[in-house]
């Protein structure tokens, strides 16, 4: 079974600090997704990632395959990206649909 | 703008009632998904369908059922609602596999 695994389940932080998330994963995979949860809000994808490495703006997300874990990095960090922080993958083989498990999500607030 | 759209956002039944929430997308993907959100547990998948007249059995399926007679919506019902349905159900879709997904606002259900 696909289990995937996120670290830390909570963080807080101050304006400005850099932030890393992580992910865990047990399977072989054909895609990553990290997504943005706010309060009482819908779901946004911020990456999909299948190798290396990706950026918007202050977001950048790494994925190293053989090790099986991907991280979500926030640079100088704002009160606005206090949110839930959800990672979901794509087994390569099965899983039905898009087969997409997700991880329970790490909340971040970040204190001005 | 094209966009996914559930309704209604809020809604209370009482055990034993049949209920259907609505997804509706304008983006003209093949894929829809409907998932539950539930404390301690990460996004799970009820029901998904590939394209018209597709439809498929998810994770957590018992008493759901969807089904797909355009490609625009993929209606959920739940066919006598139970406690147990209790949870924030989101609509989701995309186009070809391992391609980003949209998701919808959400909707809260509430059994009593």
């Amino acid at each position: 079974k696909n289990e995937v695994e996120q670290s830390p389940q909570n963080l807080t932080a101050q304006e400005g600090e850099f932030i890393t998330i992580n992910c865990s994963y047990s399977v072989g995979i054909s895609a990553l997704h990290w997504l943005q949860q706010h309060p009482g809000g819908g779901i946004v994808s911020l990456f999909m990632l299948s190798s290396g490495k990706k950026k918007h703006g202050r977001l950048i997300a790494t994925i190293n395959i053989q090790e099986k874990h991907s991280s979500l990095h926030i640079t100088a960090s704002h009160p606005r990206d206090s949110a839930v922080y959800i990672c979901a993958v794509r087994p390569r083989l099965g899983g039905g649909a898009d087969g997409l498990t997700f991880g329970k999500g790490t909340h971040l607030i970040i204190q001005p | 703008d094209a966009e996914i759209t559930q309704s209604p956002r809020h809604k209370i039944t009482e055990t034993g009632r049949q209920v259907t929430l609505a997804c509706h997308q304008t983006w003209n993907h093949n894929n829809m998904f409907w998932y539950r959100q539930d404390l301690g547990h990460g996004l799970r998948l009820i029901h998904y369908s590939y394209g018209v007249q597709d439809t498929n059995k998810g994770e957590v399926s018992d008493g759901y059922s969807v089904s797909r007679s355009n490609t625009e919506d993929l209606p959920l019902t739940l066919e006598s609602a139970a406690s147990s349905q209790t949870s924030v159900y989101f609509c989701a879709s995309s186009g070809q596999v391992n391609t980003e997904a949209f998701f919808g606002q959400g909707t809260r259900l509430t059994v009593v």
